[in-house]
Formats: C-alpha cells, sequence, structure tokens
C-alpha cells in the first residue's frame, strides 16, 4: 500500500498570506505526482502534474516542487486569497501502475 | 460542458438494498477509477479500469462491484450496502498518467 502524507490536515491563514503544504511519498519506483484543488460543491481539478527531480510548475500565484530522491512535493501559494479555499490533493504515481492513490489532502481557508 | 457525469448527484438507500451509481465520459479516456470519500479522509480508490481490464484493490469491500460495457460508461453496483458505505462516490478517468478527470460526485446516504 502506497503511504501518501500530507501536511498539514487544515490551515487557516489571512487573505494576503503566502502558504505553503507538503505531500510526502515513497521515492522507490517513483514515475510522476500530481496537485488537484477540490473546492466544495465542486469536482477535484488538476493543478499539476510533475516527473523530474528538480520540476517547478507554476500557475498563476501557486507553485509546486518536486524532490523524487526524497520522496517530497511542496504545494506554495503567494497572496492567498478567499478563492484559494479548497481542500488540495497530492497523488503520487509508481512506476508500472495506472492507480492514482491519493493522500488525505491539506484543507485551507483563507479568511477575508 | 461536463466531461465527466456521475448519476444520481444524491442518492438515500435502505440498508442491504443494492444500488447502483453511474459515470459516464465524454473524453474518450481508456482509464476509469472509482474512489469511495468519507469525511475528512483521502479518496480511497475501490477499483479501476484500464480499457476493459479491471483492477481491484485488495481491501476493497466484496460487495462492490463494477462494470464497464464501453468506453464511456461505468458502474459501481453496491450490492448489499451497509451504514458504513455512506460516503462521497468519485468517478475519474485519465489517458495512461495523464491527468485525472473527475465527476461531481454522487453523495450515497445508507439508512
Amino acid at each position: 500500500i502506497l503511504n501518501v502524507e500530507q501536511s498539514p490536515q487544515s490551515l487557516h491563514v489571512q487573505e494576503g498570506d503566502s502558504t505553503n503544504f507538503t505531500c510526502s511519498f515513497p521515492s522507490s519506483n517513483f514515475y510522476a505526482l500530481h496537485w488537484y484543488r477540490w473546492e466544495t460543491a465542486k469536482s477535484p481539478e488538476a493543478l499539476f502534474v510533475m516527473t523530474l527531480n528538480g520540476d517547478e510548475k507554476k500557475k498563476g500565484r501557486i507553485s509546486a516542487t518536486l524532490n523524487t530522491k526524497e520522496g517530497y512535493s511542496y504545494l506554495y501559494i503567494k497572496g492567498s486569497q478567499p478563492e484559494d479555499s479548497a481542500t488540495y490533493l497530492c497523488a503520487p504515481i509508481t512506476s508500472g501502475t495506472y492507480k492514482y492513490i491519493f493522500g488525505t489532502g491539506t484543507r485551507l481557508k483563507v479568511l477575508a | 460542458d461536463a466531461m465527466v457525469i456521475q448519476n444520481p448527484r444524491y442518492q438515500v438507500t435502505q440498508f442491504g438494498k443494492p444500488v447502483t451509481l453511474s459515470c459516464s465520459q465524454t473524453l474518450n479516456h481508456n482509464v476509469m477509477y472509482w474512489y469511495q470519500q468519507k469525511s475528512s479522509q483521502a479518496p480511497k480508490l475501490l477499483f479501476h479500469y484500464y480499457d476493459k481490464d479491471f483492477n481491484n484493490e485488495a481491501d476493497t469491500p466484496d460487495n462492490f462491484q463494477s462494470r464497464r460495457p464501453n468506453t464511456s460508461f461505468c458502474f459501481l453496483d453496491i450490492r448489499s450496502p451497509g451504514l458504513g458505505d455512506t460516503a462521497m462516490y468519485l468517478c475519474a478517468t485519465s489517458r495512461v498518467l495523464s491527468e485525472a478527470f473527475f465527476g461531481q460526485g454522487t453523495r450515497l446516504t445508507v439508512v
């Protein structure tokens, strides 16, 4: 069973604050890592697909980094806005499988 | 337009009464997944299809079954729902190892 841990479990920040959270996963047989955002009453949506060690991806105020050797990824949000409030899920993918195993997520609440 | 559609959005069923949840996709993706998510927990993979190849997770309860009659449709059948099966059920599709696209989920309540 793939052990995927995300921390913190939940987070409250003030509007305008920057924040970051972590996804930890086994580094062996790594193929890719996905980040998803899941807003209340909506479907989870992909943010990033990351494959290379040292990869850094950016979409607007959100960015992510990947360290495949030590098995972690960070997601950063710069200048958080209330619309960033969501659960952020990561899913590492092991080579040789098609399975997306999700972490428990980080529930972010941005207070106006 | 929604590309992965789950029906129904909400379902209440009685303890032990079989229930079927459906998922359809317009993306022509070859991989389809069913997840169960209980409050504050990670979405838990129940099974997935790669084309018609069915892959069951080892800890998926025996009363959970699935059918994929064609590329577009996938069904989750719960033969004898228990109270512990109350959860959100998410369907997702992807091309192999690409980003997954999710439906809006079916919130199942077993009473």
